[in-house]
């Protein structure tokens, strides 16, 4: 079964606009934390955001939210006032606890700004 | 401070060859993980190092094996390539086990022809 599910493979939004880009996930384990990432065209995977379990306010970074609904298990990552510089794919990733501290990661969604 | 680099950063194999990646990760990194993100599969976890002694290891054949150096500076081997080896591999280190925020390098593309 997917671990982390994104539903929006491409989307297109107007620069300047706010953007939520979805993220779902599936755990059985109380202690986990979640992750969003951008990987522009060059390759490189530049943390955004993290999210713990246990946290109680949403995780925010600058112009990044994290929209998280535990009982809902989601954690959309939300973008104010987008950027053209934002066009990038974008991954969701979740780490569980215990012994192993691997990423699972989502397809991600590829984001495209428009002037 | 200087970031995750990797060497090589684009490869060319043929199928049989073997290949070794290198990754040099932030200075007091002691945690390093390497993945590989292929348009098929996404983005899979292949090994996590940390003090020399590799902690995790994800599904892959055997054919995938790595190490780590008493400097943190790790290498991950690909013996006899096959095509579907063809791939972006991305390295990335956190400072120890417990710190969530891993720093990913700039990866390097290996194509098998």
């Amino acid at each position: 079964a997917q671990k982390i599910t994104q539903t929006q493979p491409g989307m297109f939004v107007q620069e300047k606009e706010a953007v939520t880009l979805d993220c779902t996930y599936d755990t059985s384990d109380p202690s986990y934390g979640l992750f969003w990432y951008k990987q522009p065209s060059s390759g490189e995977m530049i943390f955004l955001i993290y999210q713990g379990s246990y946290d109680q306010q949403n995780a925010t970074e600058g112009r990044y939210s994290l929209n998280f609904q535990k009982a809902r298990k989601s954690a959309n990552l939300v973008i104010s006032a987008s950027q053209l510089g934002d066009s990038a794919m974008y991954f969701c990733a979740m780490r569980e606890g215990g012994s192993n501290y691997q990423l699972i990661w989502g397809a991600g969604t590829k984001l495209i700004i428009k002037p | 401070k200087a970031g995750v680099t990797q060497t090589p950063r684009y490869l060319i194999k043929t199928r049989g060859q073997q290949v070794t990646l290198s990754c040099s990760p932030i200075s007091g990194h002691r945690s390093v993980s390497w993945y590989q993100q292929t348009p098929g599969q996404g983005l899979q976890f292949l090994f996590e190092y940390f003090s020399e002694t590799q902690r995790n290891k994800g599904n892959f054949p055997g054919r995938f094996s790595g190490r780590q150096f008493s400097n943190s500076r790790s290498e991950m081997n690909v013996s006899t390539l096959e095509l579907g080896d063809s791939a972006l591999y991305l390295c990335a280190s956190q400072l120890s086990v417990l710190s969530y925020e891993q720093y990913f390098g700039p990866g390097t593309r290996l194509t098998v022809t």
